[in-house]
């Protein structure tokens, strides 16, 4: 089974402040690991995925993330907020094989920026 | 390359009536998911289908179904709506079973 905790609804950071936003997995498969943001009334864009690979994974638009198995944890992080991060993001989790591909996503987190 | 296409956008329903919903996957993906979208329950998987075969399956009662053509298209049906239902309804491909999702912008089904 997996799961996905990401604490918090919400996030208000300044433009240019560094935006963290935490996500914690539980899985009993060697995890892929995923964030995808979401504007209003669109779909979900993918950000990053960990694959097994290297354990600092770069993504779009200036994010991050790091895998740290001993803390099962996936925190996405950018160094300087832009008004335009402004939106909803989801860690997800899923296995490495097609049997248990699904994504399990957390609640989901609401990244607010302020001007 | 176009991307995961939806159809409908926008759809009102009323308590009993069934639906189904569309996505075309992108050019030369065979797998199809589904996904239920809500404020209380967020982001649910329903299904998944390779090759017109459903190799996946969430936690939703059997109202809920799907299929895959073999131009890998997809189509899931909800029968007897009920209030609960109203979500917006994401569909992913993937080029192949259990490969990197591309969503959809979703289908938003509201029930009255």
């Amino acid at each position: 089974a997996q799961s996905v905790t990401q604490l918090g609804s919400h996030v208000s950071v300044s433009e240019g402040a560094l935006v963290l936003l935490r996500c914690n997995y539980s899985s009993s498969v060697p995890p892929y690991l995923f964030w995808y943001v979401q504007y209003p009334n669109q779909g979900l864009q993918l950000l990053l995925k960990y694959t097994s690979a290297a354990t600092l994974v770069k993504g779009i638009n200036g994010f991050e993330a790091e895998f740290k198995k001993s803390e099962t944890s996936f925190h996405l992080t950018k160094p300087s907020a832009h008004m335009s991060d402004a939106a909803e993001y989801f860690c997800a989790v899923s296995g490495p094989s097609g049997a248990n591909s699904k994504l399990t996503f957390g609640k989901g987190i609401t990244l607010s920026v302020r001007p | 390359k176009a991307g995961v296409t939806q159809t409908p956008r926008y759809l009102i329903k009323t308590r009993g009536q069934q639906v189904t919903l569309s996505c075309s996957p992108i050019s030369g993906h065979r797998s199809v998911s589904w996904y239920q979208q809500t404020p209380g329950q967020g982001l649910q998987f329903l299904f998944e289908y390779f090759s017109e075969t459903q190799r996946n399956k969430g936690n939703f009662p059997g109202r809920f179904s799907g299929r895959q053509f073999s131009n890998s298209r997809s189509e899931m049906n909800v029968s007897t709506l009920e209030l609960g239902d109203s979500a917006l309804y994401l569909c992913a491909s993937s080029l192949a079973w259990g490969g990197e999702q591309f969503f959809g912008p979703g289908t938003r089904l509201t029930v009255l």
